[in-house]
């Protein structure tokens, strides 16, 4: 079945260091690939999403690119803000009933000043 | 242009009670999905409507759960009989077609 598997948190970084958070899937067909975020108090905001192979998304200086070979969509910041403490989200929704969202288990950031 | 509203936050309800849950999606949106985080978990898909009717809704249980979605008003999600386990964080989504949901801040659920 359709599943997605992303790093436990929390990861703990200091301010302008390099973010990787992993997320790897499991599908059939070409699923599309989301990250969500939620800050504290807050709902899910959608951050970035890439719908084929090889996509990249990006929104506010987050990355992540839909790799088919590795079943992977990485999300990736050059420098991380205090301001992007947050929980991340890795989802996915399948090819057919695309409104069944697979959400991974969620990785807490923390960016220390 | 307001997002996804979810009312109330939170709700506290005590084993056997009733519990309603609303959520107004965002203007122009007629498909509307009801999620549930349980403790450490990621989000599960419960159920998703339209305008009157229960498209899918086979992510929810059985037994003392529904919802609905009435030509007016918001949807409602609604647990009879609530036990503790159904303590959660549940989560509505809208969008204008199946791809691109937006979320509300969800309804923090706590049965005691």
């Amino acid at each position: 079945g359709n599943s997605v598997t992303q790093m436990e948190g929390p990861v703990t970084l200091s301010e302008e260091a390099f973010l990787t958070i992993n997320c790897t899937y499991t599908a059939t067909g070409y699923p599309s690939l989301f990250w969500y975020v939620q800050y504290p108090g807050e709902g899910l905001q959608l951050l970035l999403k890439a719908t084929k192979a090889d996509d990249k998304g990006s929104n506010k200086g987050f990355e992540a690119t839909y790799r088919k070979e590795t079943t992977s969509f990485h999300l990736e910041k050059g420098s991380v803000q205090v301001s992007d403490s947050a929980v991340y989200f890795c989802a996915l929704a399948p090819t057919s009933g695309t409104y069944k969202y697979i959400f991974g288990t969620g990785t807490r950031l923390k960016v220390l000043a | 242009n307001a997002g996804v509203m979810q009312n109330p936050r939170h709700l506290v309800r005590r084993r056997g009670q009733e519990a309603r849950l609303r959520c107004s999606p965002m203007k122009g949106h007629s498909h509307v999905y009801w999620y549930r985080q349980l403790p450490e978990e990621g989000l599960k898909f419960m159920v998703y409507l339209q305008k009157e009717n229960i498209i899918d809704e086979s992510g929810m249980p059985k037994e003392r759960f529904s919802a609905e979605f009435p030509k007016e008003g918001p949807s409602i999600l609604r647990i009879q009989q609530v036990v503790r386990g159904d303590s959660a964080a549940y989560f509505c989504a809208s969008s204008t077609n199946v791809r691109g949901a937006f979320f509300g801040q969800g309804t923090r659920l706590t049965v005691v």
